[in-house]
């Protein structure tokens, strides 16, 4: 079935580095995308989002990266700090003709080394 | 200014019980939703509502779960007849909008089915 899902499960980074996290999607016919960091019992946290019709959009220390010829997805972090340690989940909505829900990947952990 | 607020942040009950929980939307957002997380996992949509009516409900698993915003403020999500496999995190969101808005989450409500 359609789906939204990451490559790695887990990321290990140092202190300082720059981390990317990836995530592929399925339904050609998404047309927002949006990435979500979440903390240890903590609900969701928008990061960054992005409309089909772009294919880049930089936010504070992030950027994300469309790719709509291989339907892939990717987050960048600069500079990564121990409090971006986190679950990070992309997510897609699929337009009008699916409603506004949110169709999430598994997530990936990401753990920042100092 | 205020997040989302959802009430009880924690609740244990009995395989077979009836259970309610509760979510406080952000001030003027007309569009709400509910989400289910199992550990590990991302979440997954429930049902959608718009103001007062429940737009979309598709995601809801079996007749059990019923959901109502009879303001179109404060929703309460209902869980008849309890099942152990309910055990997740019941995550709220609202937006200002429909499709293509930001989702912001609350901190969740922690089902443990016994």
């Amino acid at each position: 079935g359609e789906s939204v899902g990451l490559h790695l499960p887990t990321l290990s980074v140092q202190e300082g580095d720059n981390s990317i996290i990836n995530c592929a999607y399925s339904n050609s016919a998404s047309d927002y995308f949006i990435w979500y960091k979440q903390e240890s019992g903590k609900g969701p946290q928008f990061i960054i989002d992005i409309r089909s019709n772009m294919d880049k959009r930089q936010g504070q220390r992030v950027t994300v990266l469309l790719n709509k010829t291989v339907k892939h997805l990717s987050l960048q972090i600069a500079a990564t700090q121990p409090g971006d340690s986190a679950v990070y989940f992309c997510a897609e909505n699929k337009g009008q003709t699916s409603g506004s829900r949110l169709t999430f990947g598994e997530g990936t952990q990401l753990t920042v080394n100092p | 200014g205020a997040g989302v607020s959802q009430t009880p942040s924690n609740k244990v009950t009995e395989k077979g019980k009836y259970v309610e929980l509760r979510c406080d939307p952000i001030s003027g957002h007309t569009a709400l939703y509910w989400y289910r997380q199992s550990l590990g996992q991302g979440p997954e949509f429930l049902i959608y509502f718009q103001g007062t009516g429940a737009a979309d409900d598709s995601g809801l698993p079996n007749d059990r779960f019923f959901a109502v915003r009879p303001e179109g403020s404060v929703s309460t999500l209902k869980i008849q007849r309890t099942e152990r496999g309910d055990s997740a995190v019941y995550l709220c969101a609202s937006s200002n909008g429909g499709s293509g808005d930001t989702q912001y989450f609350g901190p969740g409500t922690r089902l443990t089915v016994l």
